[in-house]
């Protein structure tokens, strides 16, 4: 399997752009998340997806940011419109079922390489 | 909710010395616990994880981790370590109430020739 695999690796936009960022999860992967990282912030869960159904969005900044996944293979998260400070490398990973879903078989996130997102 | 707190933004050791790096992390009932590191410009790699029995990991390139319920740690240990173990590093835990992965804000780890 290719990994998780992200695109665009690199995105440069204009404040007030709309900005679409790509996720493939590896396959047969139940669960898709979303994460932000910034020097100030670290690591933060965005939203995450279980068989393809939003599950908590509660660390999505603003109404300004969206995701969505359409089928198993594929997700978006989308900022419109874009600002400055959304700037930052943005994860998506996949994983099995947790571990106390799974009755001790559970496995951990693989991440994809990022989008490093800078709004001018 | 669950979370995570590394203690040490940065870290300085030389190359051969012992590393320790520390997590604590607040969860009420049993947590599930990781280690990964970043390379300068690339994802996440798994170095370890704890579900559940030994309490002490064995995860690769020779790191381990202990899991200490007591005090609530999950430190990650090297016996020696090489200058390709400069990277960035992170611990998560994960909950059995919910399916989030929470990572704590990362150790950046410098290694001394």
């Amino acid at each position: 399997d290719a990994g998780v695999i992200q695109s665009p690796r690199h995105e440069v936009t204009e404040m007030g752009q709309e900005v679409t960022l790509r996720c493939k999860p590896i396959s047969g992967h139940d669960y898709l998340f979303w994460y932000r990282q910034t020097m100030m912030r670290g690591l933060e869960l965005l939203i995450y997806f279980n068989n393809n159904v939003p599950i908590d969005d509660s660390g999505m900044p603003e109404d300004r940011f969206s995701a969505k996944m359409p089928n198993a293979s594929f997700s978006t998260l989308k900022i419109q419109p874009s600002e400055p400070r959304d700037s930052a490398v943005y994860f998506c990973a996949s994983s099995f079922p947790p571990y106390h879903r799974t009755g001790g078989a559970g496995t951990e996130a693989f991440f994809g390489q990022g989008t490093r997102l800078t709004v001018v | 909710a669950q979370s995570v707190t590394q203690p040490d933004i940065h870290i300085t050791v030389s190359e051969g010395a012992s590393l320790e790096l520390r997590c604590n992390y607040s969860y009420g009932a049993t947590p599930y616990l990781f280690w990964y590191v970043q390379s300068p410009g690339q994802g996440l790699q798994l170095l370890l994880k704890y579900f559940s029995g030994d309490t002490l990991v064995q995860g690769i390139k020779g790191f381990e981790a202990e899991f200490k319920r007591s005090q609530s740690s999950f430190n990650l240990r090297k016996p020696s370590v090489h200058w390709s173990d400069a990277a960035e590093y992170f611990c998560a835990v994960g909950a059995d109430r919910d399916d989030k992965i929470i990572f704590g804000k990362g150790t950046r780890l410098h290694i001394l020739p």
